[in-house]
């Protein structure tokens, strides 16, 4: 298996909702990704995990909260979310080197993404 | 801010024609690397270049970095319509991060 799977692929929500976005992988990748894509934008870095713990998170609101389960799993809670918040969620996975960043030969692998519309 | 900038931010072409995006970025890296993303979905990746390497190929694609510079370029040669999408570089720290350029709309009319 040479995927990311992202799920829901369609989500709409009020700003009241609780509801979570999920994404797997079973490659073994021990560095898993949540990015943010606006229309006509670059993807912008949210998190990261590397071995299970987050070791990235770029200043995100709390509304946004994320898990790692294990190794394969990764989610993204979701709470009082506003409208501003509606665009793509995309995860990615890739090799992780432990506590050594994006090694010089690591790409990250994408699942096809969450389109989200908040209420 | 480490986010790169690419140019051009769109780009017309004719099937056959050779399509050329650069791409600069601001810090040190540890790779460049090269996505392609369809309507919005998820970003495919195309190709990857090392900090101590300087061209690379694969397929119709190659891409060059000049760490001097700080700026690479991405040529795709003999386009197809197939090839329309938007293309972003992606710069690759030994703090874990992957940050993307602003990145090119192509558009190659059969």
């Amino acid at each position: 298996d040479t995927e990311v799977t992202q799920t829901p692929k369609h989500l709409v929500m009020g700003m009241t909702n609780k509801k979570s976005l999920k994404c797997e992988q079973h490659m073994g990748h021990r560095a898993m990704y949540w990015y943010k894509q606006k229309a006509k934008k670059p993807p912008e870095l949210m998190f990261v995990y590397s071995y299970e713990k987050l070791s990235i998170n770029e200043s995100v609101p709390s509304r946004f909260s994320p898990e790692c389960p294990n190794s394969s799993l990764l989610n993204l809670h979701l709470h009082a979310l506003q409208p501003e918040d509606s665009a793509l969620y995309l995860c990615a996975s890739s090799q992780a080197f432990r506590g050594q960043g994006i090694g010089a030969n690591e790409k990250l692998l994408f699942g096809s993404g969450t389109q989200l519309s908040v209420l | 801010s480490q986010q790169g900038e690419e140019d051009p931010q769109a780009l017309s072409i004719q099937e056959g024609e050779n399509a050329t995006m650069n791409c600069s970025y601001k810090t040190s890296i540890n790779n460049l690397q090269w996505y392609r993303q369809n309507s919005g979905r998820g970003l495919v990746h195309l190709i990857l270049i090392r900090s101590n390497e300087r061209e690379k190929h694969s397929g119709r694609l190659r891409v060059t970095l000049d760490t001097s510079k700080k700026s690479s370029s991405l040529l795709i040669t003999a386009s197809r319509a197939a090839d329309t999408a938007s293309y972003f570089c992606a710069t690759a720290y030994n703090t874990g991060k992957l940050i993307f350029g602003q990145g090119t709309t192509l558009q190659v009319k059969p």
